[in-house]
């Protein structure tokens, strides 16, 4: 069973562009997370959609980040406009239900620039 | 006030000695879960193991158990015999309210395997 799956692996962008980070996650699996891990602040949930529907967007630092989950096999982050402040690993994880182990995927290495 | 604190930044270890990771936690809710995770210098999130808040026993999975003490709020991992291959950031987590709440990590010890 393929894992969760998330694209692009990297990406650089310039201050003011728009980014889109796509995750797949694992078939069946119920709950879906995003989180960022920075350095200064580790790892921090950005958002938490259960069943589609996102329960907590507390993360969501401010009105660039939006998230979606258009149906249980996907799932976008965007930022839009992107800031050298945005830089950091964005991982995908999902989970089967609400009280089992979540899966990473190998998340997105942001460079803005 | 932090949810998972992990008071150990960094540890190191003998090669096919036992470490122990401490990891204390901060809910009012009954039924929650902890868990553990393994960071390599790749940067995957691993996961290791996960003990259930009314779980009785505590949990193992090969090589790592989990030392479950509740009046203490504590979950710590215990790694045995270690190996070189063990080196990476650990982190622990909670998932709390039965699933309404989405995991809140820890802010990771750096363990190394010492040959």
């Amino acid at each position: 069973d393929a894992g969760v799956i998330q694209s692009p692996r990297h990406e650089v962008t310039e201050m003011g562009q728009e980014v889109t980070l796509r995750c797949k996650p694992i078939s069946g699996h119920n709950s879906l997370f995003w989180y960022r891990q920075t350095m200064m602040r580790g790892l921090e949930l950005l958002i938490y959609f259960n069943n589609n529907v996102p329960i907590d967007d507390s993360g969501m630092p401010e009105d660039r980040f939006s998230a979606k989950m258009p149906n249980a096999s996907f799932s976008t982050l965007k930022i839009q406009p992107s800031e050298p402040r945005d830089s950091a690993v964005y991982f995908c994880a999902s989970s089967r239900t609400a009280n089992t182990e979540a899966f990473f995927g190998q998340g997105t290495r942001l460079t803005v620039v | 006030a932090q949810k998972i604190t992990q008071t150990q930044p960094g540890m190191f270890v003998q090669e096919k000695e036992a470490v122990t990771l401490d990891c204390t936690y901060d809910t009012s809710d009954p039924s929650y879960g902890l868990f553990w995770y393994k960071q390599p210098s790749s940067g995957e999130m691993i996961f290791l193991i996960y003990q259930g808040s009314y779980d009785q026993q505590n949990a193992t999975e090969g090589r790592y158990s989990l030392n479950f003490q509740k009046a203490r709020k504590s979950a710590n991992l215990v790694i045995s015999a270690s190996q070189l291959g063990d080196s990476a950031m650990y982190f622990c987590a909670m998932r709390e309210g039965a699933g309404r709440r989405a995991l809140t990590f820890g802010s990771g010890t750096r363990l190394q395997v010492q040959p």
